[in-house]
């Protein structure tokens, strides 16, 4: 397994245009969060996943934003209408919770959106 | 609510000395602790994970401790070489939060060659 996979790498979008971005995680990870950084700052979480239920969304998340994770395995973000403060580092991360509790999140590279 | 502060935000070094990078947090019922380095317009490398049972954890020239009770962890990096440039975060998970993370803003070293 190669890790956490995200596609695009780098997104440039202009203002109003819908985008969508996609995760591959471990494969036998059951969980799948979505993290949003900007510029100077940690990470902030948006929404998160256990197989394919999604589970909780962040008030950072306005209804543009809606995210998927079909049969529990690959992931999807998808913006609508975007707008400039939408521009940041979108990243993915999995891991595995069972009933021994919560092991460690591996993180993706990112896909850096810019909507000008 | 969990608040993750690092400080300070940026620090240089000469190549060769020890980096000692602090992260603290406000809820010391946090389930376990994990450090990450960012290189520029990457993704996060997992470096350490401690869980909330364990006082440290060491990986080659790595070392974190956890100390709960002061709401304190620490990442050492000895003998520092110019390829440890990088930010370095940290993140706590609380069960109660169900192990999402809270992070730190970062400290973004520089180890002069």
């Amino acid at each position: 397994d190669t890790g956490v996979s995200q596609d695009p790498r780098h997104k440039i979008t202009k203002r109003g245009q819908n985008v969508t971005f996609r995760c591959d995680p471990i494969s036998e990870h059951n969980r799948l969060y979505w993290y949003r950084q900007t510029l100077g700052q940690g990470p902030e979480f948006l929404t998160y996943f256990q197989n394919e239920a999604q589970l909780e969304k962040s008030r950072l998340l306005s209804d543009r934003f809606s995210a998927e994770r079909p049969k529990g395995s690959f992931s999807t973000l998808e913006i609508q209408r975007t707008e400039q403060g939408d521009s940041a580092m979108y990243l993915c991360a999995s891991s595995f919770i069972g009933t021994s509790g919560a092991y460690e999140q591996y993180f993706g590279p990112g896909t850096r959106l810019t909507v000008t | 609510k969990q608040e993750v502060t690092q400080i300070p935000a940026a620090l240089s070094v000469p190549e060769g000395e020890n980096l000692v990078l602090n992260c603290s947090f406000t809820d010391s019922a946090i389930y376990n602790l994990q450090w990450f380095r960012q290189d520029p317009g990457k993704g996060l490398t997992s470096l350490l994970l401690i869980q909330s049972s364990q006082r440290e954890q060491t990986s080659g020239r790595l070392n974190a401790s956890l100390d709960k009770s002061s709401g304190r962890s620490t990442l050492y990096i000895a003998a520092s070489q110019p390829g440890d440039s990088a930010t370095y975060l940290c993140a706590a998970a609380r069960r109660s939060n169900d192990y999402k993370l809270s992070f730190g803003a970062g400290t973004t070293v520089t180890v002069r060659a």
